[in-house]
């Protein structure tokens, strides 16, 4: 069964620090993978995605993530985090002949001034 | 631009009372998604349907039903409401499976007192 795990519930960076937010996926086949942001009281919208033409990502918000097949990883990255960066983040992944889509349990993300 | 409009936004019913959640998506998309999000465990499949006339089981589905009638509305149903029913409930739609990305709406808290 397709899973994906995201490592750390919570994150705290300070503001121009480098984040980093961990997503490993576990299935023997690369499987489409996602990154969502979700602002309080929001709905999830979409930071980038992965389709294999690409193993490096480039989002919107100065996000980008990099899938390593060798690692089942998708990290998700900014160089310098602004205060506006505080949300939650979502990992999620379909696999090729799988029509669901499924997500990991987030990171909160905190900016410090 | 609508996009996906969830009904109602809020809502709280007594223990065994019934009802059913709306989603409506204007953009012509054929898969349709019913996911609940909780703390620390980021957001659970509970059906699906890749057409219209068509629904299929995610991760957590016992106490829910589903109907997708008309392309453009996906219903969630809960026959007789629990506290452990207690949640906020996303819909999403996709253009098709693979790499689309889905869009949702903003979200409806239910609470079951």
């Amino acid at each position: 069964a397709q899973s994906v795990t995201q490592l750390g519930s919570h994150v705290s960076v300070s503001e121009g620090a480098l984040v980093l937010l961990r997503c490993n996926y576990s299935s023997s086949v690369p499987p489409y993978l996602f990154w969502y942001v979700q602002y309080p009281n929001q709905g999830l919208q979409l930071l980038l995605k992965y389709t294999s033409a690409a193993t490096l990502v480039k989002g919107i918000n100065g996000f980008e993530a990099e899938f390593k097949k060798s690692e089942t990883s998708f990290h998700l990255t900014k160089p310098s985090a602004h205060m506006s960066d505080a949300a939650e983040y979502f990992c999620a992944v379909r696999l090729n002949n799988n029509n669901d889509m499924r997500f990991g349990a987030g990171t909160r993300l905190t900016v410090k001034p | 631009n609508a996009g996906v409009t969830q009904t109602p936004k809020f809502r709280v019913l007594k223990t065994g009372q019934s009802m059913t959640l709306l989603c409506a998506q204007d953009m012509n998309h054929e898969y349709m998604y019913w996911y609940r999000q909780d703390p620390g465990m980021g957001l659970r499949l509970i059906h699906y349907s890749v057409g219209e006339g068509t629904t299929a089981k995610g991760e957590v589905p016992d106490g829910y039903n589903v109907s997708r009638l008309k392309k453009q509305n996906f219903l969630l149903g809960l026959e007789s409401a629990a506290p452990s029913q207690t949640s906020v409930y996303f819909c999403a739609s996709s253009p098709r499976g693979g790499n689309t990305e889905a869009f949702f709406g903003q979200g409806t808290r239910l609470t079951v007192v």
